[in-house]
């Protein structure tokens, strides 16, 4: 069955350094998508991303953050300038256009900010 | 906006008992409702989907129903065992003028007792 790829499954860097989280989606999907999970918390919605631009972000998704999707295949997530509260595990989904889609979700990178 | 909550927040069963799930959303245009399992520390493993125009998917033990009008989703677990302990959730897709979104409910994590 066809996955969603996150890396690297854990992440540590110091507070101000940029990091970028990388997912390859299923290849026939067409949108794309990041949620966050500060621990113990619920999963948040962060960006979606269709036809190369971005559809929809929610007041998480401030000017530290970006998308990218480079090369058609990989969907990028770069924190400019890490907060200790970026702290989370960070999930990317994708999925097909169509009622009959659900969502496919890596299995996370977890982001730990010192 | 789409609330979705879900009720109990935890549940304790022996192992054997069955057990219903539930989750309520404000908004009833909803797309589809997806069920998921998430273990501690792990990612979210997809269960079941319901179209907005079904009213119920049955996987194995699992049942979930859908009651948009209400807008209620249920998911029964038949003859529960140990390893159905996890934290289960249910996210609600909404689709509007081509963008998609999914909100997810606040969980309920249920641990069957051998």
């Amino acid at each position: 069955e066809p996955e969603v790829t996150q890396t690297p499954s854990h992440q540590v860097t110091q507070m101000g350094q940029e990091v970028i989280l990388r997912c390859v989606p299923i290849s026939n999907h067409l949108y794309f998508y990041w949620y966050r999970q500060i621990l113990g918390q619920k999963v948040e919605f962060l960006v979606s991303f269709y036809n190369n631009e971005i559809s929809e972000k929610s007041e998480i998704f401030d000017d530290q953050f970006s998308v990218e999707r480079p090369d058609g295949s990989n969907f990028t997530l770069k924190i400019r300038s890490t907060k200790l509260e970026d702290s989370a595990m960070y999930f990317c989904a994708s999925s097909g256009q169509g009622a009959h889609y659900g969502y496919t979700f890596g299995s996370g990178t977890r982001l730990t900010v010192v | 906006k789409q609330e979705v909550t879900q009720i109990p927040a935890a549940l304790s069963v022996p192992e054997g008992e069955n057990l219903v799930l539930n989750c309520s959303f404000t908004d009833s245009a909803i797309y589809n409702l997806q069920w998921f399992r998430q273990d501690p520390g792990k990612g979210l493993t997809s269960l079941l989907l319901i179209q907005s125009s079904q009213r119920e998917q049955t996987s194995g033990r699992l049942n979930a129903s859908l009651d948009k009008s209400s807008g209620r989703s249920t998911l029964y677990i038949a003859a529960s065992q140990p390893g159905d302990s996890a934290t289960y959730l249910c996210a609600v897709r909404t689709y509007s003028g081509g963008y998609q979104k999914v909100t997810f409910g606040t969980g309920t994590k249920l641990q069957v007792i051998p």
